[in-house]
């Protein structure tokens, strides 16, 4: 158990949908980051968040979007669902800002839109 | 930018036999280098890492990983494979700047065979 916990774990939703994911970064991480797996793109990152400031984007689409809460939680909302938005998301977190230091994973929420 | 390539999609391995699984990188200037394991249906587990030092890292159940600069290569080596090492590895770089999360490779597929 990595210590990174996401809700929900999988979601069937339809086209034209918006939806939530939820992340829980290691108790004492300040970083929170978004990634997309999907099997044509791989891994990709999406957003980084610090201590409630966004640090770094990647190849977040303009339909997403994400926060991170004074508690240190983070959400990533996905509107205007297509079809290939279908894949697994992860959130990681890690502590300070250091390239060295670990990045721990959650176990992914599954996202399917029909 | 930084890159990495994992140039095998499968590598199959008997069991009882050494494994390695290939990995080179690209990054403007020092890299910090890490392995993660996907088991099916799972998150990301961390593995190693390469920060600084010794070229041999050593890692989570008996893997190690030899960092070779000149060849800007980070191969996952483990002396003897067991079938529960059957699982998606992920290689994935950090430049000294750190800002952008982990860059993954497209992972390779591990299957030990009994």
């Amino acid at each position: 158990d990595s210590g990174v916990t996401q809700t929900p774990k999988h979601l069937i939703t339809a086209t034209g949908q918006r939806v939530t994911l939820r992340c829980s970064p290691r108790s004492g991480d300040l970083s929170v980051y978004w990634y997309q797996q999907s099997l044509d793109q791989g891994l990709q990152f999406l957003i980084q968040y610090y201590n409630g400031e966004e640090r770094a984007k990647g190849n977040i689409l303009e339909r997403f979007s994400a926060q991170q809460f004074p508690d240190l939680h983070s959400e990533l909302n996905l509107s205007s669902l297509e079809l290939g938005d279908s894949a697994l998301y992860f959130c990681a977190s890690s502590g300070v800002t250091s390239p060295g230091n670990t990045i721990y994973f959650g176990e992914g929420s599954w996202l399917t839109v029909v | 930018a930084q890159s990495v390539a994992q140039p095998e999609d499968q590598v199959n391995v008997a069991e009882g036999n050494p494994l390695t699984v290939k990995c080179t990188y690209s990054v403007s200037g020092n890299p910090y280098l890490f392995w993660y394991v996907q088991y099916p249906n799972r998150g990301l587990q961390f593995l190693l890492k390469y920060i600084t030092g010794d070229n041999l890292v050593k890692g989570s159940y008996g893997f190690e990983a030899e960092f070779n600069k000149s060849q800007t290569s980070f191969h996952l080596k483990k002396p003897s494979a067991l079938v529960s090492d059957s699982a998606l590895y992920f290689c994935a770089v950090r430049d000294k700047g750190g800002a952008d999360g982990l860059t993954f490779g497209k992972g390779t597929h591990l299957i030990i065979q009994p």
